[in-house]
């Protein structure tokens, strides 16, 4: 069964501290991408690496930044959390001949 | 620029009722055009896809057409059951763009 998967499911912080989102897929992907999904926003995309190494801003970049050192993992990072940084974080890795998406289950991200 | 739109506001019905959610785009090029399901406490799935114009894709009871005519891709299924509230997303994917456009979502909630 193919799979993504992020680290975390659930985390608290405070704002001001440095917070990673890790993700790792299983299905040898070159595409990658987070998205955030708030109430009546729909999913808005903050970073994509098409691969190892590279990335590319979404369109809502700023506040975050993230790696991709290897084609499996593409972490999301939080330099200094803030509050509206409060949010369902999710990752995605992309089948480049069909286009689909393949979704974690999300990380939800309260920062206080 | 690529964009999605679908309906405002939640959906509500009844078990064994019919479901539609519209959903229409505007894309630069031609679109693969994709709807998502987001159970509750999950990550997306992809439900069902169409890759030009006139194709219909279908899965677990849900049909949609890709209508260029229109810019429309409406999601319906004839008999909806409890598990299938869920909220659900409508999605294109332009060849040669990286990203995909989700639109916003809508919530369905199937009463017994």
């Amino acid at each position: 069964d193919v799979k993504v998967t992020q680290s975390s499911r659930y985390l608290v912080k405070r704002t001001g501290e440095k917070v990673f989102l890790e993700c790792v897929q299983d299905m040898d992907h070159e595409n990658m991408f987070w998205y955030r999904q708030d109430p009546g926003l729909g999913l808005r995309l903050i970073y994509f690496s098409y691969d190892v190494k590279m990335k590319e801003k979404g369109d809502i970049p700023e506040g975050y930044s993230v790696s991709r050192e290897k084609k499996e993992r593409f972490s999301l990072i939080l330099e200094s959390a803030s509050t509206n940084q409060t949010s369902m974080y999710l990752c995605a890795s992309r089948k480049t001949s069909t286009g689909e998406l393949f979704f974690g289950e999300g990380s939800r991200l309260t920062v206080l | 620029g690529n964009s999605v739109t679908q309906m405002e506001g939640p959906v509500t019905l009844s078990e064994e009722a019919f479901l539609t959610i519209n959903c229409t785009y505007t894309a630069t090029g031609y679109p693969s055009l994709f709807w998502y399901v987001q159970y509750p406490g999950e990550g997306l799935q992809l439900l069902l896809k169409a890759t030009k114009a006139d194709d219909k894709g279908s899965n677990k009871g849900f049909e949609a057409t890709y209508r260029k005519e229109t810019t429309s891709f409406h999601l319906e299924k004839g008999s909806v059951q409890v598990s299938d509230s869920a909220v659900y997303f409508c999605a294109l994917k332009v060849y040669g763009n990286n990203r995909l456009a989700f639109g916003k979502g809508n919530q369905v909630v199937v009463i017994p």
